[in-house]
Order: C-alpha cells, then sequence, then structure tokens
C-alpha cells in the first residue's frame, strides 16, 4: 500500500483480556518500530525490528507485551492480561533503516475497561 | 541519555500571528532532530527534519526551523498562521548510531484564533 496501516483503528477490551495489534508497513520497509502513546504525551519508544528480528525491544514495559515480525514485513503487538493502564494509542512506523525518516502509521486506539 | 522538551503545551496565536514552538534537546552529541504534526484522529506527519548542513530547515506548509547548536535548540516558526494549522506538533531527536529510535517531546497543541 501506499503507507503504514494498522488494524483495528479502534479496540475495546477487558481487563485481563488478551489483544493483538497489526501493522502493516510500507513495501519494501525493513525496519519497524512500535510506539505508544498516551494521553496528553508524547509516542514512546516500545520495539524496534530490522527484518525479522527484535534489534531492541528496550522500551516493552513488562513481559505482558512482545511482537513479532516473522516475515520481515507485517508485525503484530501483542499484549497478554491486559491492564487499565495499558489503554493507549499504539503507533506503528516503518523506514528503510538508518536515518531515513519514519512513516507513521495512523495508530490503533486500545480502550481496556 | 537523550531528552526533548517543549515548552508550552498549548499555544494560541491569531490568524496571521506567528508561529513559534520551542523545542530544546539534551544529547552528548548532536542529534538528529525532527518535527512531526499530528491532526485529530490522524498519524503523525513528518514537518521537517535536520540531520546535517544547513542549520535552517525548511518544511511543508510554510513551516521552517533552525538548528541552534550552542543553545541545544529547534524552534519551529511559520511566518504567518493559518486556520488549517491548528493541529498538535511534536519535538523528536534521534541519535547518529544504533537503532534510531525517536525519543520525542510532550507535544505542543496550536490553536489558531480567527
Amino acid at each position: 500500500g501506499a503507507g503504514v496501516s494498522q488494524t483495528p483503528s479502534n479496540k475495546v477490551t477487558e481487563k485481563g483480556k488478551y489483544v493483538e495489534l497489526r501493522c502493516d508497513p510500507i513495501s519494501g520497509h525493513t525496519a519497524l518500530y512500535w510506539y505508544r502513546q498516551s494521553l496528553g504525551q508524547g509516542p514512546e519508544f516500545l520495539i524496534y525490528f530490522q527484518g525479522t528480528g527484535a534489534a531492541d525491544d528496550s522500551g516493552l514495559p513488562n513481559d505482558r507485551f512482545f511482537a513479532v515480525r516473522p516475515e520481515g514485513s507485517v508485525s503484530t503487538l501483542k499484549i497478554q492480561r491486559t491492564e487499565r493502564g495499558d489503554s493507549a494509542v499504539y503507533l506503528c512506523a516503518s523506514n528503510g533503516g538508518g536515518t531515513d525518516t519514519q512513516y507513521f502509521g495512523p495508530g490503533t486506539r486500545l480502550t481496556v475497561l | 541519555a537523550q531528552s526533548v522538551t517543549q515548552l508550552g503545551s498549548h499555544v494560541s496565536v491569531s490568524e496571521g500571528a506567528l508561529v513559534l514552538l520551542r523545542c530544546n534537546y539534551s544529547s552528548s552529541v548532536p542529534p538528529y532532530l525532527f518535527w512531526y504534526v499530528q491532526y485529530p484522529n490522524q498519524g503523525l506527519q513528518l514537518l521537517l527534519k535536520y540531520t546535517t548542513g544547513a542549520t535552517l530547515v525548511k518544511g511543508i506548509n510554510g513551516f521552517e526551523a533552525e538548528f541552534k547548536k550552542s543553545e541545544t535548540s529547534f524552534h519551529l516558526t511559520k511566518p504567518s498562521a493559518h486556520m488549517s494549522d491548528a493541529a498538535e506538533y511534536f519535538c523528536a531527536v534521534t541519535g547518529r548510531s544504533g537503532t534510531y529510535k525517536y525519543i520525542f517531546g510532550t507535544g505542543t497543541r496550536l490553536k489558531v484564533l480567527a
């Protein structure tokens, strides 16, 4: 596609449930980033993929959060045992690597009730 | 560690007035610097970036920013505000090596008054 796409655009879940958020990067982009934007805050880095491997997962808040990119394209962010504090907009970005501009998707708004 | 400070979480200007949004960074070496804009319910859109070379950078929609190493600043300006400029603006930095993850400021919401 022309840009980064993310699905779903909105996700409402109950505390304790498992959710998956999907990111489809720009075709050919080898680098993929996940960020989380809480209300009134700037985006915060979660994890970075170069190809299929997670090159930096230092931003994942705890072991309930996990992300994969099995074929080096689409990525899925997985959150287990969701908590109300996980409510935020989850942003995905991609680029060709290095200092190339990151292109952001529209985000998935996650609400945990 | 790198950090970004955006002074003023909310800025209001009259239509046609100068827009000035402030960004200061902290980094052991000069980073790469970015300004992104976020319209309601939309993703982040790049306005401009500084990597190397000329310190005055021109971006889209008439915005520009100047990298001042001595002041560790990268303030965003526009000579004349339009109603369509109302949005949230984020300053971000990334290192010149490593994972190139962005460190964002907390954002400035710009309101343009008619």
